[in-house]
């Protein structure tokens, strides 16, 4: 699976719009960006997915570069139980692949909303 | 999204002792299973895939005879740390995907603390 850089922390203002940047620049044609997050002491929640289109469901959108190169997560209204630890992964999607493959997490960004 | 339910939530036992961690399917057929461990401020670390009804495929440098899956069911995968120890001390998340369901979904995690 393709590496994924993201900024180690961020900080946001609560109800202004979180937007999260990953790079993933040797992201291969057939592989989807996966981001997930992690409220702190608890499991990972997946959140959104993408290949080349912009993806938007009732918890954020997805906003992926034409050439594919790099991905923003955007929490419209964040609020503060938006404050947790977002992955950005890199893989090909079951839909394709009928393995076990897990995701593989790198150390995310930890945004904290602010009050 | 899919739900998987894990159990306990947290569990304190003394160095020595056997836990058992279990992690269920609600509402879907869970034909693969993964197993990670997170230590604090850290990201998750995957330990073993499993596959209902065959052995677990461990991560390098996990023991599996230390660290055993069983995976008898399609809704079922349990985790077993034999011989706890105050290192085995780590949040441990299971992972489900199968059937309809071609994400991963994450349970809540299981906190262990060994004394």
């Amino acid at each position: 699976d393709a590496k994924t850089t993201q900024p180690p922390s961020m900080d946001c203002a609560e109800g202004r719009a979180a937007n999260l940047p990953c790079n993933h620049s040797t992201i291969s044609g057939n592989e989807y960006v996966y981001w997930y997050r992690q409220i702190h002491s608890q499991g990972p929640q997946y959140i959104i997915h993408g290949l080349k289109n912009n993806e938007t469901n009732e918890m954020a959108s997805l906003i992926i570069t034409e050439d594919r190169k790099s991905s923003t997560l955007i929490l419209p209204h964040a609020t503060l139980r938006d404050t947790a630890v977002y992955y950005c992964i890199v893989r090909v999607s079951t839909f394709f692949y009928s393995g076990n493959t897990p995701l593989v997490f790198g150390k995310g960004t930890r945004l904290s909303v602010i009050a | 999204g899919a739900v998987v339910s894990q159990h306990p939530s947290w569990v304190i036992c003394k160095s020595g002792t056997s836990v058992k961690i279990e992690c269920r399917s609600l509402d879907f057929q869970a034909t693969t299973m993964f197993w990670y461990r997170q230590f604090p401020k850290q990201s998750l670390m995957l330990m073993a895939t499993s596959n209902e009804g065959s052995k677990a495929t461990y991560e390098q440098g996990v023991e599996k005879d230390k660290f055993l899956i069983n995976h008898a069911s399609l809704t079922l995968s349990t985790l077993t740390v034999t011989s706890a120890h105050p290192e085995d001390s780590s949040f441990y998340i299971c992972s489900a995907r199968g059937g309809e369901v071609a994400e991963a979904f994450f349970g809540q995690g299981t906190r262990l603390t060994v004394v």
